[in-house]
């Protein structure tokens, strides 16, 4: 069946922009999952949903970082006032629950650069 | 919280040999360790997992073993491939209630043919 996909594949924004990541996850998953993973460096976790709520927002870096999910399906993160240190591979995953234990099943990612 | 330390961050091995990455975790109420192998421009992709109830899983070339006493778990390959080159990350995370995983900061792994 069909995975989890992110779109866009590839986004270079200009410093100070804002930029809109999508997530859609596999069908019936109600957890989703956010991460940045910076050149050569392991995942960071940045939230989770377990449908469409959010409980935990302190792994988002700054207050310019926003996500939110609609529908207990698509996920849109939001970077306002985009900085250089913000360029990075942003994954999604998706699980079955939330509850420890459940498979998480990551997208490709969306490369963001910021000049 | 969880912490995840991962090594080696680099493994070169000739085709044909095996390769061991190993990891070790903080929190012992931690119970669910899956390992992702990432390659170039994808995102990562889980190949093993082991839960706390079992002390080694084996699947094809890839096996995995668990010790919850000492509180680490690795990684084995056999026969490695050039196609098995790629990042490898483990991770670790409670069974209960919500928990989200933690983790070790990847292995770069080469295999020359």
């Amino acid at each position: 069946g069909a995975g989890v996909s992110q779109s866009p594949s590839n986004k270079v924004t200009e410093k100070g922009k804002d930029v809109e990541l999508r997530c859609d996850p596999i069908s019936g998953h109600t957890a989703l999952y956010w991460y940045r993973q910076s050149l050569g460096q392991g995942l960071e976790f940045l939230i989770y949903f377990q449908g469409n709520s959010a409980p935990d927002k302190s792994g988002l870096p700054s207050d310019r970082f926003s996500a939110e999910r609609t529908g207990g399906s698509v996920s849109t993160l939001t970077i306002q006032r985009t900085q250089q240190e913000d360029s990075a591979v942003y994954l999604c995953a998706s699980s079955l629950r939330v509850a420890g234990g459940n498979e998480q099943y990551f997208g490709p990612g969306t490369r963001l650069t910021v000049t | 919280g969880e912490n995840v330390e991962q090594h080696p961050s680099t493994l070169s091995v000739q085709e044909g040999d095996s390769a061991v990455i190993k990891c070790t975790y903080s929190d012992s109420a931690s119970n669910y360790f899956p390992w992702y192998k990432q390659e170039l421009g994808k995102g990562p992709q889980l190949i093993i997992d082991i839960r706390s109830n079992v002390g080694e899983k084996k699947d094809q070339r890839i096996a995995v073993t668990l010790n919850k006493t000492a509180k680490h778990f690795s990684l084995h390959i056999t026969e490695t491939q050039p196609e098995d080159s790629a990042v490898y990350f483990c991770a670790a995370t409670s069974n209960s209630g919500y928990s989200t995983l933690t983790f070790g900061k990847g292995t770069m792994l080469l295999v020359s043919p």
